[in-house]
């Protein structure tokens, strides 16, 4: 699976946007980029997921550059409980794959 | 109310007991996994079903066992022979048949053997 790099970690105002930033240069055409976050002793919850093009739900946005080698997570407006560890993963597209790989992620930090 | 429960929350053992932990999902996945989490690490799995009456080892399996008699539960045993077995210990499931198979996790069940 290809490796992400995330920053280890940010800080943002409350009510402002926050952009967490990803970078996966080794990804592949068949891997997807998801994006989960983990609140302190909580189990990680599910963001949004793309393959290429740009995607929003009600949580977030994610932006993913035209040669897919970095991706930035979108928090439109940042609200406390937003403070948490924030991870971005690469998965092949393929229904072998079964395991999802974390690493250190990016603690977001939302200020009053 | 639709999700995967963990229970129970925090658990205490002490060294050499065999502990059971549980995970239930009402979300008719097919697919469920266990994984656990040190302080400061990310997730490693330790087991998977992808479908009832199998499972598969992951990458830390050795000191854990589990069962998948109902679609709805995968029980994790940590057995005395696991040598390291304090960690936070998350259950997740999934649909299991999709190319973009989306995991959703419970809220864990943090182990302390004492």
């Amino acid at each position: 699976d290809a490796k992400t790099t995330q920053p280890t970690s940010m800080d943002c105002a409350e009510g402002r946007a926050a952009n967490l930033p990803c970078n996966h240069s080794t990804i592949s055409g068949n891997e997807y980029v998801y994006w989960y976050r983990q609140i302190h002793s909580q189990g990680p919850q599910y963001i949004i997921h793309g393959l290429k093009n740009n995607e929003t739900n009600e949580m977030a946005s994610l932006i993913i550059t035209e040669d897919r080698k970095s991706s930035t997570l979108i928090l439109p407006h940042a609200t406390l409980r937003d403070t948490a560890v924030y991870y971005c993963i690469v998965r092949p597209r393929t229904l072998s794959n079964y395991k999802l790989t974390f690493g250190k992620g990016t603690l977001l930090t939302v200020n009053p | 109310d639709g999700g995967i429960t963990q229970s129970p929350k925090y658990l205490f053992r002490k060294e050499g007991q065999n502990v059971t932990l549980s995970c239930e999902q009402n979300l008719n996945h097919d697919a469920m996994y266990w994984y656990r989490q040190d302080p400061g690490q990310g997730l490693r799995l330790i087991y998977y079903s992808q479908i009832v009456n199998d499972f598969q080892k992951g990458d830390i399996a050795e000191g854990y066992s589990v069962s998948r008699e109902k679609k709805e539960s995968f029980p994790l045993t940590v057995t005395s022979a696991q040598k390291n077995p304090t960690a936070f210990y998350l259950c997740a499931s999934s649909i299991g048949s999709a190319v973009t198979d989306t995991q959703y996790f419970g809220p864990g069940t943090r182990l302390t053997v004492l």
